[in-house]
């Protein structure tokens, strides 16, 4: 059965601070992991990762991916507030999409 | 642009009501699936489809129907409501099958007492 766990469950840091997010997976079949960021309402897309090892960034975010490993990462610098929500992490195998569980990250001004 | 629309966002329904959620796609995308979220849980995969006519069991499909007779619409049907289908439901859609950015319908969220 596909597995993605994310960490920690739940991070609460002050404005400026640097945070690091976790996604670890077993997906058979692996075609792509997905990050999104979702606050009151649905999921919205960040990045899509294919291949270990090629960083993707936009603007202060920042995600890599470890094939062999079986993870990646999500790294925000410079947090604001606005960057408070819950953080997915999905993974793309044989025609399904299988979520984690979210970290949510709360800015504390 | 629409994108992926969903109806209703707000329903209250008594045990043992059915009711279908609407879901409709404007992207032509191939691929169509219903989610469930829940406190602690996750987006959970209650059924999918990757095109007309075809639809799949996720994770958790007990109590729901779905079908797909056109490209554009996926609705979800809730066949005898159950308190324990309380939950936010996303529907989302995708080009091809999974590894596409999937993109996510407002979300409905349903109340069953």
């Amino acid at each position: 059965e596909d597995k993605v766990v994310q960490s920690p469950l739940s991070l609460v840091v002050h404005e400026g601070d640097t945070v690091t997010l976790n996604c670890s997976y077993e997906v058979t079949n692996f075609r792509s992991l997905l990050w999104y960021k979702q606050e009151k309402k649905a999921p919205t897309f960040l990045f899509m990762l294919t291949s270990s090892g090629i960083e993707k960034k936009s603007g202060r975010l920042s995600s890599i991916l470890d094939k062999k490993e079986l993870f990646s990462i999500l790294n925000i610098t410079a947090t604001q507030t606005g960057d408070s929500a819950v953080y997915l992490c999905a993974v793309a195998g044989n025609e399904k999409l299988t979520f984690g569980t979210g970290t949510r990250l709360t800015i504390i001004p | 642009n629409a994108g992926v629309t969903q109806t209703p966002k707000f329903q209250v329904l008594k045990t043992g009501q059915s009711m279908t959620l609407q879901c409709a796609q404007d992207m032509n995308h191939e691929y169509m699936s219903w989610y469930r979220q829940d406190p602690g849980m996750g987006l959970r995969l209650i059924h999918y489809s990757v095109g007309a006519g075809i639809t799949d069991q996720g994770e958790v499909p007990n109590g729901y129907n779905v079908s797909r007779s056109t490209t554009e619409d996926f609705p979800l049907r809730l066949l005898s409501a159950a308190p324990s289908q309380t939950s936010v439901y996303f529907c989302a859609s995708s080009y091809a099958n999974s590894g596409n950015t999937i993109y996510f319908g407002e979300g409905s969220w349903l109340t069953v007492v």
